[in-house]
């Protein structure tokens, strides 16, 4: 079964350091998505991604924040300047399309940052 | 209000019991909802999409009211595996999708 998948599974960095989480979406989908999760609280939605560009973004995804897609395969968040706050599980999503079913979200294991 | 509202629980029932679990919204937009389980520290993954006409897989069954903007899951014959976390999603028809914090599940042998 096909499935998402991120790497790393874990990354501690210090704050102030720029880091990149790497995603390889599911490969037949056409939509992207970054969620995070603090730990013990519910998932955040982060931003969007379809045909190279951000589709939407929530209000934590602000000028620290970027996407992009470098390759024909995987979906890249980067954080320029780690907050303490960053820490947290990052989620990336994909999906085949926008409605009905083809909305359904599949979930990559996830990349746990650690800012110290 | 909050977009999503969810019943954080926990729920706490015996192997074999009926729980069901709603959860109330507040954009009259939303268009597709979901249900996901997520297990602690995991990612979380799809149960099953939500139809107005309701909808069943084996022994999970969702419902959505969209006059009384709420959705529900019926998970009937509860196993020790159902123990979870279950989360309410939604979209509203854009690219934005909205999660419920979640109700906790245990199941007890």
């Amino acid at each position: 079964e096909p499935e998402v998948t991120q790497t790393p599974s874990h990354q501690v960095t210090q704050m102030g350091q720029e880091v990149i989480l790497r995603c390889v979406p599911i490969s037949n989908h056409l939509y992207f998505y970054w969620y995070r999760q603090i730990l013990g609280q519910k998932v955040e939605f982060l931003v969007s991604f379809y045909n190279n560009e951000i589709s939407e973004k929530s209000e934590i995804f602000d000028d620290q924040f970027s996407v992009e897609r470098p390759d024909g395969s995987n979906f890249t968040l980067k954080i320029r300047s780690t907050k303490l706050e960053d820490s947290a599980m990052y989620f990336c999503a994909s999906s085949e399309g926008l409605r009905g079913p083809n909305y359904e979200q599949y979930f990559g294991p996830g990349t746990r940052l650690t800012v110290t | 209000r909050k977009e999503v509202e969810q019943d954080p629980g926990p729920f706490n029932v015996p192997e074999g019991a009926t729980v069901a679990f709603n959860c109330t919204y507040s954009n009259s937009a939303s268009q597709s909802f979901f249900w996901y389980r997520q297990d602690c520290r995991k990612e979380p993954k799809l149960l099953m999409s939500v139809y107005s006409s309701g909808n069943e897989d084996g022994r999970f069954t969702a419902q959505l009211n969209r006059a009384s903007q709420y959705i529900s899951l019926l998970i009937r014959d509860s196993k020790l595996s159902d123990s979870a976390t279950y989360l309410c999603v939604m979209h509203t028809g854009g690219f934005k999708t909205i999660f419920g914090a979640g109700t906790r599940l245990f199941v007890k042998a």
